[in-house]
């Protein structure tokens, strides 16, 4: 089975602008994940889709946004871009939402915002 | 809201020997999950070994293995017989069992890490 796959795997834009970031999870999840990895707050959570509806949200603002479509790809979307957004962005999927299933995480997507 | 910690920023060992890496968490649930996560230099986040609360055995998968004191909160992971290949950051995570119940982030909450390196 391929894994998860996240694109682009690199991404540099400047302040102010939006940018739109893509997972395709493992064949057959239908929960898919995102966090935020940075030196300074180490891994956070984003938010969670299942199905197509966001289940779970983490304590980011609304600039931070998603969406699952019905094959169970989602993207992110980070509107009016901020030096402190620059992060890697990881992707994670697993078969259901809730439950001791770990997740699979593809190999992030490094954003640098200038 | 839980938090994980870890209080060893970095850790060394030889080859082939053995490693425990800590974990404390704080969480005023009962049921929960917890798991370690390995980030090699590639930054691909590997599962590592996993386990649930109220199950007392302690999960293995062949060279690693954890004790869990759900009393005390403590989570460490046990790498036996330390291999090159294991040098990487180690993750400790939580996530709620019941959803809903940690306002509304039911996400993983990671600790900071463990820079694992292994001497030759």
């Amino acid at each position: 089975k391929a894994g998860v796959t996240q694109t682009p795997r690199y991404l540099i834009k400047t302040r102010g602008q939006q940018v739109t970031l893509s997972c395709s999870p493992i064949s057959g999840h239908r929960s898919v994940s995102w966090y935020q990895q940075t030196p300074g707050q180490g891994l956070q959570f984003l938010f969670e889709y299942f199905s197509e509806t966001q289940r779970n949200k983490g304590n980011f603002p609304g600039r931070f946004s998603g969406r699952q479509f019905s094959n169970s790809r989602s993207e992110m979307n980070v509107s009016t871009l901020e030096l402190g957004d620059s992060a890697l962005y990881l992707c994670a999927s697993r078969w259901t939402s809730g439950g001791l299933g770990g997740q699979f995480f593809g190999p992030g997507t490094r954003l640098t915002v200038l | 809201a839980q938090t994980v910690t870890q209080s060893q920023p970095e850790m060394s060992v030889q080859e082939a020997e053995t490693v425990t890496l800590s974990c404390t968490y704080d969480t005023s649930e009962s049921d929960y999950y917890l798991f370690w996560y390995k980030q090699p230099p590639s930054r691909q986040m590997i599962l590592v070994i996993r386990q649930e609360a109220y199950k007392q055995q302690n999960a293995t998968e062949n060279r690693f293995s954890v004790n869990f004191q759900k009393a005390a909160k403590s989570f460490s992971l046990k790498i036996s017989d330390s291999q090159l290949g294991d040098a990487a950051m180690y993750f400790c995570a939580y996530r709620s069992r019941t959803e809903g119940s940690g306002g509304g982030a039911d996400g993983l909450t990671f600790g900071k890490g463990t820079h694992l390196i292994i001497q030759p």
